[in-house]
């Protein structure tokens, strides 16, 4: 079954920097991949999503971007604040659910 | 916006205890899924359903059972709790599967002793 990898497991930076979020997939069939945040103690929420007839989606401060090829997306999350702090999923769809990473908890610092 | 209710929050049961969890969506959705959540393994799908009588397995099933009684009620059955049950659990509806937005419960923290 389908596979999903995410790197970094955590990291922590300033605020006002960038982040680069990576994660893989396996399953060639694949064509749907939300991102969900999840904030400390709150329920996971959807943030940005793409499909696999795209290379790239931005939404205010994230950017997605897709390579199929390659069966990789990176999520760029630019003039980061404490607010942003939170555990970031990405997720591929495989058959009729999604599949999860192992989430990235990112800590953004004053 | 999608309204995903889950009861209890918190549960504590002892190892063999039988416990179950609820989950409630108001979003008319067809599809509702149970995911535990462990460090180092993200969200891992335990059963779903595409509608009111309707159980599909996950890719974690070992332990639970599920039934869905009507298109808003989807409960996850354990009856012989074991320790390495202890996780987060979320609910989750989507209106077409897997090619939708997931909206997500609160959770449910249960530890078993």
């Amino acid at each position: 079954g389908e596979q999903v990898e995410q790197l970094p497991s955590s990291l922590i930076v300033q605020e006002g920097a960038s982040v680069l979020i990576n994660c893989s997939y396996t399953d060639s069939a694949s064509v749907y991949f939300p991102w969900y945040k999840q904030e400390p103690g709150k329920r996971l929420q959807f943030i940005i999503d793409i499909r696999s007839n795209m290379e790239r989606k931005q939404n205010q401060r994230l950017t997605l971007l897709f390579d199929k090829k390659t069966k990789h997306l990176s999520l760029h999350i630019t003039a980061t604040q404490p607010g942003d702090s939170a555990i970031y999923f990405c997720s591929a769809n495989s058959g009729t659910y999604q599949r999860f990473g192992t989430g990235t908890k990112l800590q953004v610092v004053p | 916006e999608a309204a995903v209710t889950q009861s209890p929050r918190n549960k504590v049961t002892v190892t063999g205890g039988n416990v179950t969890l609820s989950c409630r969506q108001t979003n008319s959705h067809n599809y509702m899924y149970w995911y535990r959540q462990d460090t180092g393994h993200g969200l891992r799908l335990i059963h779903y359903s595409y509608g009111a009588g309707n159980l599909q397995i996950g890719d974690v099933p070992d332990g639970y059972k599920a039934t869905r009684t009507t298109q808003e009620d989807f409960f996850l059955l354990l009856e012989l709790a074991s320790p390495s049950q202890t996780s987060l659990y979320f609910c989750a509806s989507s209106g077409e599967g897997a090619q939708n937005t997931l909206y997500f419960g609160a959770g449910t923290r249960l530890s078993v002793l």
